[in-house]
């Protein structure tokens, strides 16, 4: 079947450090690859996507990496900052399907 | 530009009773998607909705039903509330169906007592 795992329910990191989430998958034949910032108190935000016929892709101080071979996607914040603190959430969609499957999210805490 | 928005923001129902929970999509998106979220179970898909026709549905029992009107605002609504069923529910707006860019509202935060 199709799922998405993250591989640490928390993680901690300095401010101004980088950070580094990671998420594990099974579904081979998902088209994209998405990642989802949630708030406390807030419905989860877009933040990136990638396509699966893509090692890379960056945005404004993040970038995903996805490594087909493992089946393994992470997602890289340069220079953390408190507002950076949410749950983190990797998902993947098949197109056409309009199906987001989610994992079960990584709590980003910064530390000042 | 609005964003999703989803009324009520809150809510308390007793077992047994029916529920509608309303999205509204940002102006111009056409698909409507909804979710529920539990600590336990996650973010899990409920259906997909684009120009009033359901296109995808999730696992879930029948209790759970939606509709999209011609405007594209979205409804859900539950039958025979369980305790179960307590958890926000999130509406997700896209441009197209297929789209794998959503955007989320606040949810719905039911709980069943």
């Amino acid at each position: 079947g199709e799922s998405v795992g993250l591989h640490l329910p928390t993680l901690s990191v300095q401010e101004g450090d980088n950070s580094i989430i990671n998420c594990a998958y099974s579904n081979s034949a998902s088209d994209y690859f998405i990642w989802y910032k949630q708030e406390s108190g807030k419905g989860p935000q877009f933040i990136i996507d990638i396509r699966s016929n893509m090692d890379k892709r960056q945005g404004q101080r993040v970038t995903v990496l996805l490594n087909k071979t493992v089946k393994h996607l992470s997602l890289q914040i340069a220079a953390t900052q408190p507002g950076d603190s949410a749950v983190y959430f990797c998902a993947e969609i098949k197109g056409g399907a309009q199906k987001l499957v989610f994992g079960q999210g990584t709590r980003l805490t910064i530390n000042p | 530009k609005a964003g999703v928005t989803q009324t009520p923001r809150y809510l308390i129902k007793t077992r047994g009773q029916q529920v509608t929970l309303s999205c509204s999509p940002i102006s111009g998106h056409r698909s409507v998607s909804w979710y529920q979220q539990t600590p336990g179970q996650g973010l899990q898909f409920l259906f997909e909705y684009f120009s009033e026709t359901q296109r995808n549905k999730g696992n879930f029992p029948g209790r759970f039903s939606g509709r999209q009107f011609s405007n594209s605002r979205s409804e859900m609504n539950v039958s025979t509330l369980e305790l179960g069923d307590s958890a926000l529910y999130l509406c997700a707006s896209s441009l197209q169906a297929g789209g794998n860019e959503q955007y989320f509202g606040p949810g719905t935060r039911l709980t069943v007592t």
